[in-house]
């Protein structure tokens, strides 16, 4: 049973079109993350926020933006998609103690 | 900047043998966690390990915190295919423990 939800789980869309990848947690975690792997490789973190209202860019430059309005919400956004943003995009939430990740969104960019 | 690499970075080996992965860096972390990340999923916590010489046990996986906690290792007894995957280990970053550093990762795939 899933905890925290992405949305979609696979887009191909074309260059220079705007997307926003959805995440979404119903255990009221406060803290929250969004992280790019491509495949099989290491999680390179990109944002990140501690709760309503705050966001961080993470240790990845990233062209993306991410909002918090809502606890339970942590929305992605690419306002202009190029082909070096194909990649998996996971989000996270964070009690403190450990990480529950949600299933991806696997993007392509054409 | 923290890092935390892993050895191997492929292990390919068939069901019932043993194996050892890796998780090294030259930074003390506070406690190191390893998770498992299955194709097409997200990675899954497995364990947490926080003090130095600790040694956790899950079912055929074994996990060690090494004694100047810059390093673990996860030992897997008599692999099946369902041990099949990424396996990644995290500290929490310098500065704040809300963030982790991840590994380099392992992946393992184990045949009949």
């Amino acid at each position: 049973e899933a905890d925290i939800y992405q949305t979609p789980r696979y887009l191909v869309i074309g260059t220079g079109k705007k997307i926003t990848l959805e995440c979404s947690q119903t255990m009221g975690h406060d803290k929250m993350y969004w992280y790019q792997q491509d495949p099989g490789m290491e999680l390179h973190l990109i944002h990140y926020s501690y709760g309503v209202n705050s966001t961080e860019k993470g240790d990845l430059s990233s062209e993306s933006t991410v909002s918090r309005i809502r606890t339970e919400h942590f929305p992605l956004t690419l306002e202009s998609a190029r082909p070096s943003h194909t990649s998996q995009y996971l989000c996270a939430s964070s009690d403190g103690y450990g990480y529950t990740f949600g299933s991806g969104t696997r993007l392509t960019v054409v | 900047t923290q890092l935390l690499e892993q050895s191997p970075q492929f292990l390919s080996i068939q069901e019932g043998e043993n194996l050892t992965v890796y998780c090294n860096s030259s930074s003390v972390f506070s406690s190191l966690q390893w998770y498992r990340q299955e194709p097409g999923e997200g990675p899954v916590l497995l364990v947490t390990v926080v003090t130095g010489g600790e040694v956790k046990k899950l079912k055929r996986l074994t996990f060690q915190f090494g004694d100047a906690r810059k390093d673990s290792s996860l030992h897997i007894t008599a692999a099946q295919p369902g041990d099949t995957g990424l396996y990644l280990c995290a500290g929490p970053s310098t500065g704040t423990a809300s963030k982790l550093t991840f590994g380099t990762g392992t992946r393992l795939q184990v045949t009949l």
